[in-house]
């Protein structure tokens, strides 16, 4: 299956800083990346598509000047949390989308606390 | 819009005995289902899918899920469980029909399997 990277796993930082998850594929080359939020003892929430070349689709809700999504290239997307508060503390999972029948994969996640 | 509901925040089963985490989905057409695995601070590990063809679908590490169209559900079940096997486990649907390719999460059931 697709292989992808999440870096890094886990950051601790204070509020009103900027952090950034970089997600990368490692065997193939990614024009879409699912970006989701698992908040405690919660499903997962897709918050963003990054696309390759052109501005990130966000769901309903999200806040797209905190939530900044880039795709750099067809294997790296990055997710820039910024002003950071201690509500935006989460576990944050990338995903390279699966089609049709096929099964996603995702990324490691990364452990965000903001302090 | 698409819904997975998982009734059951947590089972307890005794090692060694049969195990069954809950699946309901609701979806316009026909649906590819998944169940996925998340162990602490970790990303998501694809267990199984349906897609179409044998309603019992065998997937990794001795699980199986059963896809029942007129109760819309898709269990999942393992014959003996083990502690090992204690982890959030999230069921998952993709509508076959729509060219969504996001998937649509349950809200995970935990599942701990006493020694």
């Amino acid at each position: 299956g697709a292989v992808v990277s999440q870096h890094p796993s886990r950051v601790i930082c204070k509020s009103g800083t900027s952090v950034k998850i970089e997600c990368r594929s490692l065997d193939f080359q990614a024009t879409t990346m699912f970006w989701y939020r698992q908040f405690p003892k919660k499903s997962l929430m897709l918050m963003a598509t990054s696309n390759e070349g052109s501005k990130a689709t966000y769901e309903q809700g999200v806040e797209k000047d905190k939530f900044l999504i880039n795709h750099a290239s067809l294997t790296l997307s990055t997710l820039t949390v910024t002003s950071a508060h201690p509500e935006d503390s989460s576990f944050y999972i990338c995903s390279p989308p699966g089609q049709g029948a096929s099964e996603a994969f995702f990324g490691q996640g990364t452990r965000l606390t903001v302090v | 819009a698409q819904s997975v509901a998982q009734p059951e925040d947590q089972v307890n089963v005794a090692e060694g005995n049969p195990l069954t985490v809950k699946c309901t989905y609701s979806v316009s057409g026909n649906p590819y289902l998944f169940w996925y695995v998340q162990y602490p601070n970790r990303g998501l590990q694809f267990l199984l899918k349906y897609i179409t063809g044998d309603n019992l679908v065998k997937g990794s590490y001795g699980f199986e899920a059963e896809f029942n169209k007129s109760q819309t559900s898709f269990h999942l079940k393992k014959p003996s469980a083990l502690v090992s096997d204690s982890a959030l486990y999230f069921c998952a649907v993709r509508p076959m029909d729509t060219g969504r390719r996001a998937l649509t999460f349950g809200s995970g059931t935990r599942l701990q399997v006493q020694p």
